[in-house]
């Protein structure tokens, strides 16, 4: 079975903080997401990775950062936490793609439930 | 605009009945995936069913069917025989062609509720 492991399930931060998301997963897949999901909105893509140190902004990357060092963990920084940032986050991760229309399954972590005060 | 919409907020379904919940999509582009991921209380999404855009068949996995409509640009996700354990949120998704490569775009999501 596919797992993708976040660090933390609830995580409480300070306003102006830096905080640190990890995601792990165990399938040697090449393609790494993170998402944030909030009331009505679904899930939003942050940022996502195709390979080691590559990344590619998503639909809402300001304030987030990210670093993929190793094929098997992806990691989402937010540098300077602020209140609007809290949010439920989520990770994922895909084998290669082969093609816009194929069954190119993601696999999701449990999610990070992150509080800024 | 939005990509990826799902007009029910909420579902009610009694426990063995059917239910359909409702994916209306957007794209310019000839080949795309769709896709449901079920989301139970405990935060993991799970992938539910897949329909790429050049199948002619309706996809099926076990209680989970997908009603494509092309035209319509409609993808309706229908659950059979309801179990408690269904109640959960649901997202309809689709995948398409992206600056880099492509990229999953998710709609708001759907809470199914079945009642014994």
């Amino acid at each position: 079975d596919v797992k993708v492991t976040q660090s933390s399930r609830y995580l409480v931060k300070r306003t102006g903080e830096k905080v640190f998301l990890e995601c792990v997963q165990d399938m040697d897949h090449e393609n790494m997401f993170w998402y944030r999901q909030d009331p009505g909105l679904g899930l939003r893509l942050i940022y996502f990775s195709y390979d080691v140190k590559m990344k590619e902004k998503g639909d809402i990357p300001e304030g987030y950062s990210v670093s993929r060092e190793k094929k098997e963990r992806f990691s989402l920084i937010l540098e300077s936490a602020s209140t609007n940032q809290t949010s439920m986050y989520l990770c994922a991760s895909s084998p290669p793609s082969q093609g816009v229309g194929a069954k190119n399954i993601q696999y999701f972590g449990a999610g990070t439930r992150l509080s800024v005060l | 605009a939005q990509k990826i919409t799902q007009t029910q907020p909420g579902m009610f379904v009694q426990e063995k009945e059917a239910v359909t919940l409702d994916c209306t999509y957007d794209t310019s582009d000839q080949s795309y995936g769709l896709f449901w991921y079920k989301q139970p209380s405990s935060g993991e999404m799970i992938f539910l069913i897949y329909q790429g855009s050049y199948d002619e068949q309706n996809a099926t996995e076990g209680r989970y069917s997908l009603n494509f409509q092309k035209a319509r640009k409609s993808a309706n996700l229908v659950i059979s025989a309801s179990q408690l354990g269904d109640s959960a949120m649901y997202f309809c998704a689709m995948r398409e062609g992206h600056t880099g490569g492509f990229k999953t775009i998710f709609g708001a999501g759907t809470r199914l509720f079945v009642k014994a």
